[in-house]
Formats: structure tokens, sequence, C-alpha cells
């Protein structure tokens, strides 16, 4: 059971635009920065956002985040067969003292 | 760019100890004030945050491994390592090392490939 609550699958169609949600409490989201992470299959997990909104170079400003309290949202906008990937939000716990994973969302470009 | 490459022995026996080391390439271990973490993930399943180690020395675990982690740093080889005693096949995964992450606002920038770790008889 992971700390941070996301939706295990979503899907759109190329053009379309997803919005992954990710559900935490006081002690992570409502205090703390959010990321959000892509994996592809067989690699690493790669930054798509940081600090809840901000984007690293290289990212394509379809991908773009939000928090309101303690929820965090993932919007990819325009989207395209290669974004179809694992993505993963993650937040510093303070009441645990470590850095917690919401269980991941499947996005699947029909 | 830092570069981090996992290295260790991909078969570990139950009860006994996981050792992994992660070497450092592109920058200084010791240098700026930066964490470097070990974060693993079982197959088909999400990602876990082990625990981390400051440039400085100081190191944070995840509560749920019961003491069971011990991150090191040996900057004479510009690596670190994790060792996990007493595992189980619960910690049969993917174990990646990766630099940065700090909660006042850096992300898990720079990561190894990955190592696959199993734990059997």
């Amino acid at each position: 059971q992971s700390v941070l609550t996301q939706p295990p699958s979503a899907s759109g169609t190329p053009g379309q635009r997803v919005t992954i949600s990710c559900s935490g409490s006081s002690s992570n989201i409502g205090s703390n920065y959010v990321y959000w992470y892509q994996q592809l299959p067989g690699t690493a997990p790669k930054v798509v956002i940081y600090t809840d909104n901000q984007r690293p170079s290289g990212v394509p400003d379809r991908f773009s985040g939000s928090k309101s309290g303690t929820s965090a949202s993932l919007a990819i906008s325009g989207l395209r067969s290669e974004d179809e990937a694992d993505y993963y939000c993650t937040s510093w716990d303070g009441s645990l003292g470590g850095w917690v994973f919401g269980g991941g969302t499947k996005l699947t470009v029909l | 760019q830092v570069q981090l490459q996992e290295s260790g022995p991909g078969l570990v026996k139950p009860s006994q100890t996981l050792s992994l080391t992660c070497t450092v390439s592109g920058g200084s271990i010791s240098s700026g004030s930066y964490y470097w973490s070990w974060i693993r993930q079982p197959a088909g399943k999400g990602l876990e945050w082990i625990g981390r180690i400051h440039t400085g020395g100081s190191t944070h675990y995840n509560p749920s491994l019961q003491s069971r982690g011990t991150i090191s740093v040996d900057t004479s080889k510009n690596q670190f390592s994790l060792r996990l005693s007493s595992v189980t096949a619960a910690d049969t995964a993917m174990y990646y090392c990766v630099h940065g992450g700090s909660p006042s606002g850096s992300e898990f920038d720079f990561w190894g490939q990955g190592i696959l770790v199993t734990v059997s008889s």
C-alpha cells in the first residue's frame, strides 16, 4: 500500500489531454514539493515535473503539474505515442522522515 | 553530467546481507551539498525509497526497512554503497542508485541503470 495514491491506469487517444492524480496528506504533499517521474519500459525513471510545476529542460511543454492542498496532478496535453509509460508521483514525508511514492499510473495511448 | 553505475552480486541467499556499490563519474561525490540515494523496484511494482546519505555524512533510511539498511560513502573511490541485512524474497528488486532528492527542492536528477538482485536459495 503506497503512501501516495494514484490511479493504476489512464488512457487517451493521440492529441487528447490526460490528467493523472496523486493524493497524499498534510505531512507530504500538503507541506512539501511534488515531483513526477516517467518510466519507459526497461529504463530508469526520469523526472518530468519538479517542485510541483516546473519542467526540466528537454521535457516538452505538453507536460504540466499542479498542486492544491494535499493533492497533485500531472497533465499531458497533445498526447503522443511516446508518452506511453508508467508515471510516479513522489514527495518528502515529514512525519516518516523519507521520500514516499505513489503506486504508479500506467498510461496507455490508444 | 553525473553518471552512476551500480555493481554487486545479482543473487543473494535468504538471511544473508545484500551489498551494492554505486560508482560515480563526472563529479566528486564529496563536493557540494548533495544527497545520494538508493531506490528499489520489485518487478512489475512501484518505486520504494530505501535511504540516502548526504555529502556531509548524515544518513536517513526508510522506516519500513526496520534498521536493516546501511549506506556509506568511500570518497577515495568516488563510490557509495548499500548494505541490507537479513534479506528475504521480498527484497528481490531492481536497485537504483540516484543523485539528488533534497526535500527543500531538488529532484532525483541522475539515476544509474539499475541492478537486478534476486534473493533465493
